[in-house]
């Protein structure tokens, strides 16, 4: 099935524990995003990606690092995890602007709690 | 820089009533794409309507409008007949030509009976 696929679905780090969200598209997609959850703060653009090896910062990116693997694969890296990263994470890739389905297709989220 | 305002951070309308969740954004380009998004609590996102700057007619998907303001950078979505279902979070958000997506921090919708 066509989409974005996230992983994991759930994680809890302890304080200063690393670790990598996957995310995969098979649509062929340039841009890709990945964007934190959290009340009342809305979705807050972490890092994107316009292009295969190409990477920008978004509203928040201290504390993460990014790879675009491929065209298909863009990570996500929390080098030494804090209570401050708790929240939800969402993967997203969108096709160029004019195409059919012009629109952001979006991974199911991953939960992550850090203690 | 872009940025995206949603100012009501909760409404509320009865079944069969009209509602109106506001937006208000702010770019230096010329050329871009708005958006919004509904999340209901399964937490995913469904896209509701999408509207191109360069176009002057508002957009309409059935039930959904939107009454875009591009001098004032204004883009306000508008309910008709609301039903239960569209109860949820409602996000706006702006696609600038480099690929910049910015989303404001949502309004939850509440629909009564």
């Amino acid at each position: 099935n066509a989409g974005v696929t996230q992983t994991p679905k759930f994680q809890v780090l302890k304080t200063g524990q690393s670790m990598t969200l996957q995310c995969a598209q098979d649509m062929n997609h340039n841009s890709m995003y990945w964007y934190r959850q959290d009340p009342g703060m809305g979705l807050r653009l972490i890092y994107y990606s316009a292009s295969e090896g190409t990477t920008d910062k978004g509203e928040v990116p201290n504390g993460y690092n990014v790879s675009r693997l491929n065209k298909r694969e863009f990570s996500l890296r929390l080098e030494s995890a804090a209570p401050s990263q708790t929240s939800v994470y969402f993967c997203a890739s969108r096709p160029e602007m004019g195409q059919v389905l012009e629109k952001l297709f979006f991974g199911s989220g991953t939960q992550l709690s850090v203690l | 820089a872009q940025t995206v305002t949603q100012s009501q951070p909760e409404m509320s309308v009865q079944e069969a009533e009209t509602v109106t969740l506001s937006c208000t954004y702010d770019t230096s380009e010329s050329d871009y794409y708005l958006f919004w998004y509904k999340q209901p609590p399964s937490r995913q996102m469904i896209l509701v309507i999408r509207q191109e700057a360069y176009k002057q007619q508002n957009a309409t998907e059935n039930r959904f409008s939107v009454n875009f303001q591009k001098a004032a950078k204004s883009f306000s979505l508008k309910i008709s007949d609301s039903q239960l279902g569209d109860a949820a979070m409602y996000f706006c958000a702006i696609l600038g030509t480099a690929s910049k997506l910015t989303f404001g921090t949502g309004t939850r919708l509440q629909v009564t009976l």
